[in-house]
Parts: structure tokens; sequence; C-alpha cells
């Protein structure tokens, strides 16, 4: 059981590239979260999916945009990439938004942008 | 303005000797606070929910325990493998949302 899967690992681009982060989740769980985690700030969230179909802006989705191409995958897409979105990405999903559900997150992606 | 605080950010204890990890709050109807585990190149593990003042859970020899301000993660006998960061998070009602706090990194000495 993989639980939540993050592609790629590392990954190092130059300012103005663009990329997609893969994230698949084999839970069947309902919403899923793309969260970045940059030192002495916390994790915060970029984009949200409640559902297929569906997606929210979270707290700093400015830079990116998100596709929930089924239930199982959320991509996040860089398309001009900056350096002030060299981070960690972490990808979360849990089984719905209805009640206090916890996070299963993915092992992340580190991302530098020169 | 919704807030998670952590403290320590960092804390180094010897084997054996208890400590405490505090999480303090300030949202309006809080529906949950979760604990997490984060090793190093990992992504959080989650470890507990507490819902209500006086709520307490246990596991192994950690204990988590919560009021209406603040949350206490208690280490009772640490082992060297209990380092890692700590994660506090909120979710409070009417909302999705998760406010997470930035860890306190714990390192256990042998």
């Amino acid at each position: 059981n993989a639980g939540v899967t993050q592609t790629p690992k590392f990954q190092v681009l130059k300012t103005g590239q663009s990329m997609t982060l893969q994230c698949a989740q084999d839970m069947n769980h309902n919403s899923m979260y793309w969260y970045r985690q940059d030192p002495g700030m916390g994790l915060r969230l970029i984009y949200y999916s409640a559902s297929e179909g569906t997606t929210d802006k979270g707290e700093v989705p400015n830079g990116y945009n998100v596709s929930r191409l089924n239930k199982r995958e959320f991509s996040l897409r860089l398309e001009s990439a900056a350096p002030s979105q060299t981070s960690v990405y972490f990808c979360a999903s849990s089984e719905s938004r209805l009640t206090n559900e916890k996070l299963f997150f993915g092992s992340g992606t580190q991302l530098s942008v020169l | 303005e919704d807030q998670v605080t952590q403290s320590p950010e960092a804390l180094r204890l010897q084997e054996g000797e208890s400590s405490s990890l505090n999480c303090s709050y300030t949202v309006s109807g809080l529906r949950g606070l979760f604990w997490y585990r984060q090793d190093p190149g990992k992504g959080p593990e989650f470890l507990f929910t507490l819902y209500s003042a006086g709520e307490e859970k246990e596991k192994e020899r950690l204990k988590a325990t919560l009021t209406k301000k603040e949350s206490f993660l208690h280490i009772t006998a640490p082992k060297p493998e209990d380092s890692a960061t700590y994660l506090c998070a909120v979710q409070f009602s009417g909302t999705y949302k998760y406010i997470f706090g930035t860890g306190t990194r714990l390192k256990v000495l042998a």
C-alpha cells in the first residue's frame, strides 16, 4: 500500500521554466492538497481539491495552477518558475473535508529555482 | 488573526529525560488539533487528533493533552529514535483549512 506518491523527489529549474509536480493516492480519498514548506514558516496551503473536478485556492496560490485529473491524481504546475518558489512541496490527502480528518502526506519534492 | 505557535523551536534531551512541547493557538471555534511527526526528508506522519479541552491521547512514549488555549505533547523517557520535528496543526470551524505551526525540532541524545 503506497499511500501518497509524489514525483519527482528533486528538481532544479531555471527562472522562467515550467514544470508539473505529480501526486497520486491509492486510499480512495476524496480530498487532496498541495502545501509548501519553508524554513520558519510552517506548511502553507497552495491549492485544495475537495473532490474530483473541484479545486480551491489556499493561502499562497499565486504562480501555481492545479489539475484534479481523477480521484487518484492531483498535479501542481508552475508556469514560469521564480526563485521565490524554491521550497519543499508536499501533496496530502484526506478521506473527506467534512469531518476532522487527518492528512496523509507524500514524501515531498525539493524544488530549487535558480 | 488565527494563529498557531509552537515552542520551543528546538529541544535537546538526554535519553530518558522527559519533557513537553507546547502548541498554543488563537482560533475561533476549534474543530480539531492535530499532532504530526516529521523525519528529515519525509512528509509529516499523523500522531494524534484532539477535539475538546480536557481530552488526552497516548501512544507509546507520547501523550498529547488539550486545553482551551494550548496543547502539550509530553515525551516520557525519550529514546534517540524519537528525534524528529513535531508539528502541530489546527482546524477551525467553518473551514477545511489547517493552520500549521512551525514545529519543534527534537534531538534525543544517547
